[in-house]
Parts: structure tokens; sequence; C-alpha cells
């Protein structure tokens, strides 16, 4: 992630929609990649990681897409639910880190009944 | 499900005090972080442990942050001597095999320095 602020990015969705957060990194070292989610007053939970040597990868009803050649990544979510709503943060890790996480500036996903 | 917890949920201090920061990782885990998170910004890497010593650290952990695991299931993260930029939350993580595993995160403890 690049400059850090108060504000978040926002993005809001009607429920069942598809979702699309987007990150960009900076760091062409970069070998693992992962997708976090904050809900107010609790810690990040993991939603789904990237290696480096894939382009896209799919868990349940979300998909992430890894562009490296102009550094990144996206998060899809189907079928966007109420629970949905919450920050999302990217992560990534260099290369021969043991796991030092550098988190983007996050996406607050608002999801509208 | 196992999970990371965290002690106090909640911590005011006075500037120049030492706080203790606790945290029980899931108990298989061999490799320990803690991350703080100013206010509205970025979760930002502080610490990482393994094999009681600290593998990795940032610019942000200073001569002012110490961890230590003092028995088999704890992991402090101790601030000497607070200053009023410290408030922020904390989460302690941990994960099973370091770098390609999952990182649990804790509920975070907040600390507020007045």
């Amino acid at each position: 992630g690049e400059s850090v602020g108060l504000h978040l990015p926002t993005l809001s969705v009607q429920e069942g929609d598809n979702s699309i957060i987007n990150c960009a990194y900076s760091n062409s070292a970069s070998d693992y990649f992962i997708w976090y989610k904050q809900e107010s007053g609790k810690g990040p939970q993991f939603i789904i990681d990237i290696r480096s040597n894939m382009d896209k990868r799919q868990g349940q009803r979300v998909t992430v897409l890894l562009n490296k050649t102009v550094k990144h990544l996206s998060l899809q979510i189907a079928a966007t639910q109420p629970g949905d709503s919450a920050v999302y943060f990217c992560a990534d890790r260099n290369r021969g880190s043991q796991g030092n996480l550098i988190f983007g500036k996050g996406t607050k996903l608002s999801v509208k009944p | 499900e196992p999970e990371v917890t965290q002690t106090p949920s909640h911590q005011v201090t006075q500037m120049g005090q030492e706080v203790i920061l606790r945290c029980v990782p899931i108990s298989n885990h061999l490799y320990f972080y803690w991350y703080r998170q100013i206010l509205g910004q970025k979760v930002e890497f502080l610490v990482s442990f393994y094999n009681n010593e600290i593998s990795e650290k940032s610019e942000i952990f200073d001569d002012q942050f110490s961890v230590e695991r003092p028995d088999g299931s704890n992991f402090t993260l101790k601030i000497r001597s607070t200053k009023l930029e410290d408030s922020a939350m904390y989460f302690c993580a941990s994960s099973e095999s370091g770098a390609w595993d999952e990182q649990f995160f804790g509920p975070g403890t907040r600390l507020t320095v007045l």
C-alpha cells in the first residue's frame, strides 16, 4: 500500500450484486498477497491468499486476481451480503520475509439491503 | 475453533509509563507477530518472533519496545515509556509455520496514552 490517511476509499453496493475491491502494491519483491476483512472493533480476518506464481485463485464466493505487470490485486465478492460490510485490506510480503505483512490502506465496503 | 486472545481489551496509561500488552497465540503455532493500527489508518507491522527470538522488526519497533514469550502460552509486547503517538490498536497474530501460512489475528488491545 501507499499513502495513508483518515479517509478510506469506499465502495457501496446493493445486496446481491458483485463487489470488486482493488489494491495497488509497490514492491516488486513481493511474493505473497493476502486479503483481510476487518469488521468494526475486531482484528483483521483472513479471506484469501495468492502466491506470485499464480494470477487467479478462487474461494467460497471470493476470487483474487493478481496482475504482476501493473502490480495490481483485486478481490471479487460474488452475491454480496450485508455481512460482507467491513473494511478490506490487501497485504503483501517480501520474498524471503518470515511473515512481515505490508498492509494497504483499506477499502470500506457498505452493502445496501 | 482456536483463536488468538489478547488482554486487556483497552488500556489507558499516562505518558511515560510502561505498559505490557498480553497475547495468547493459538497453541500449536510457532510464529508470533505484533502489529499496530493508529485510528483510521492501515495496519503496520511491528515485530515477528520465532524460536524465542525476534525474526524481523520494523522501524517503528525501536528501543522502547520489547517482546517476550515468558512461558509456553503467553506472548507480550512491552512499551517502556509510552508516548502520545503510541496510542493505537495493537494486534497480536500467530501462524503455524511462518512465511506461507495464514496469520490469525487477535481482537486487539486499544492503547490510549494521555
